[in-house]
């Protein structure tokens, strides 16, 4: 059973913080680590993936990756209110099955 | 360019019925999953096809059957519908290769069984 966990929240921060979204997963062999979107009722939708160790930056969002501790983060900077969403961290060991965790609801408060 | 479609949005269904829920993409993807999402669940696979012609068990595949009847589509069905079976579910794509594994996501299906 390979395990994906987060911290379900609900997390809450105000415009313009940085919000923080954590993500552990179980099984050393995982390869790519994925941070997905969710809005109340809309299908996932991709906003970062990170295959190495280290940071990776987009915009406003920064990946962090560290296999050794088994462990990646997400990053939101200077939130705004479209950001109020449930984010999902998925993992991948074979690039055939992926493995999500059961999301974090994120409040960024006007 | 469509995507992911998904057919239908909404379905009820009583105990023992059965139903096909039908998803295709027009991305010329290899691979596709369905998936199901329970409250404090998350994205659960169901069952995947990583080329035509073949498919393969996920996490919970009890309950259901897929057919990838060509490259562009991929059904699920559902032979006797249980209560527990009450979800939303989702097909995915990929076009798969190292570090090109994004996933795009239909629409949805949400089922409620009586």
């Amino acid at each position: 059973q390979k395990e994906v966990e987060q911290n379900s929240g609900p997390l809450s921060v105000p415009e313009g913080a940085i919000a923080s979204l954590n993500c552990t997963y179980s099984d050393r062999v995982s390869q790519s680590f994925f941070w997905y979107r969710q809005y109340s009722g809309k299908s996932p939708e991709l906003i970062m993936s990170i295959y190495s160790n280290g940071d990776k930056e987009d915009g406003r969002f920064t990946a962090q990756l560290n296999k050794a501790s088994q462990y990646v983060s997400l990053l939101i900077r200077d939130s705004q209110p479209s950001d109020s969403a449930t984010y999902l961290c998925a993992v991948s060991v074979t690039g055939n099955q992926f493995y999500f965790g059961t999301g974090t609801s994120l409040t960024v408060i006007p | 360019n469509a995507g992911v479609t998904q057919t239908p949005k909404f379905q009820v269904l009583k105990t023992g019925q059965s139903m096909t829920l039908q998803c295709a993409q027009d991305m010329n993807h290899n691979s596709m999953y369905w998936y199901r999402q329970d409250p404090g669940m998350g994205l659960r696979l169901i069952y995947y096809s990583a080329s035509e012609g073949t498919t393969d068990k996920g996490e919970v595949p009890n309950g259901y059957n897929v057919s990838r009847l060509n490259k562009r589509e991929f059904s699920l069905r559902l032979e006797s519908a249980a209560p527990s079976q009450t979800s939303v579910y989702f097909c995915a794509s990929i076009n798969g290769g190292p570090s090109t594994d994004t996933q795009y996501f239909g629409p949805g299906t949400r089922l409620t069984v009586l």
